[in-house]
């Protein structure tokens, strides 16, 4: 069973259209993420969600909106399609909290949306 | 802003050549993690250090968490074809489940 799924896998459109991207996670974890990846691998977060609650929102245009319908779902909707905004979108989901002693959890990315704006 | 610098940023090596990537910032970090990424696939947790000046050993792959928790290196010994692949610095800042990713080191390893 996949952990992370995202769909769909390959996203081609036209610039100026609205789209969506679906993850859904089966681990049981409290917290999912949306990352972004240009073409020089650079990744950085755009959102978290814990527990359906948005608790990072880095510095994103508005034209994306997460929305976490429960726990185990994160989609991301964009208006308005750039052509800048072409790039992989991961999704990733982690427990919530660290394992004892490590400060940092484990995060559990999905196989990532490749969206092509033209 | 916080900055994880990588270098190299490609590597291009033999069987059974070691290699050291590098990973450097200004701020200092709480932990720091290492994901391996292969084309097509989202990154994959290699192993996460805490502790300035920790050294974690994983089969060939050794980690060292810098003793100012501002940098950290990643040894590869022998390595392998199955080896190729992204090589991703993580901080993380004390707030569990912020992550500032590197810029990333592509390894190619060739027979």
């Amino acid at each position: 069973d996949t952990a992370v799924s995202q769909t769909p896998k390959y996203l081609v459109t036209q610039m100026g259209n609205d789209k969506s991207i679906k993850c859904e996670q089966n681990l049981g974890h409290d917290t999912m993420y949306w990352y972004k990846q240009d073409s020089k691998k650079f990744l950085k977060i755009m959102f978290s969600y814990n527990n359906k609650e948005l608790i990072i929102n880095e510095t994103v245009p508005n034209r994306f909106s997460p929305k976490s319908p429960d726990k185990a779902h994160l989609n991301l909707h964009i208006n308005s399609l750039e052509l800048g905004d072409s790039a992989v979108y991961f999704c990733a989901s982690s427990q919530g909290w660290p394992p004892p002693g490590q400060l940092q959890e484990t995060q559990y990315f999905g196989p990532g949306t490749r969206l092509l704006v033209l | 802003t916080q900055l994880l610098e990588q270098s190299p940023q490609f590597l291009s090596i033999q069987e059974g050549e070691n290699l050291t990537v590098y990973c450097n910032s200004s701020s200092v970090f709480s932990s720091l993690q290492w994901y391996r990424q292969e084309p097509g696939e989202g990154p994959v947790l290699l192993v996460t250090v805490v502790t300035g000046g920790e050294v974690k050993k994983l089969k060939r792959l050794t980690f060292q968490f810098g003793d100012a928790r501002k940098d950290s290196s990643l040894h590869i010994t022998a390595a392998q074809p199955g080896d190729t692949g992204l090589y991703l610095c993580a901080g993380g800042t004390g707030t569990a489940s912020k992550l500032t990713f590197g810029t990333g080191t592509r390894l190619q390893v060739t027979l």
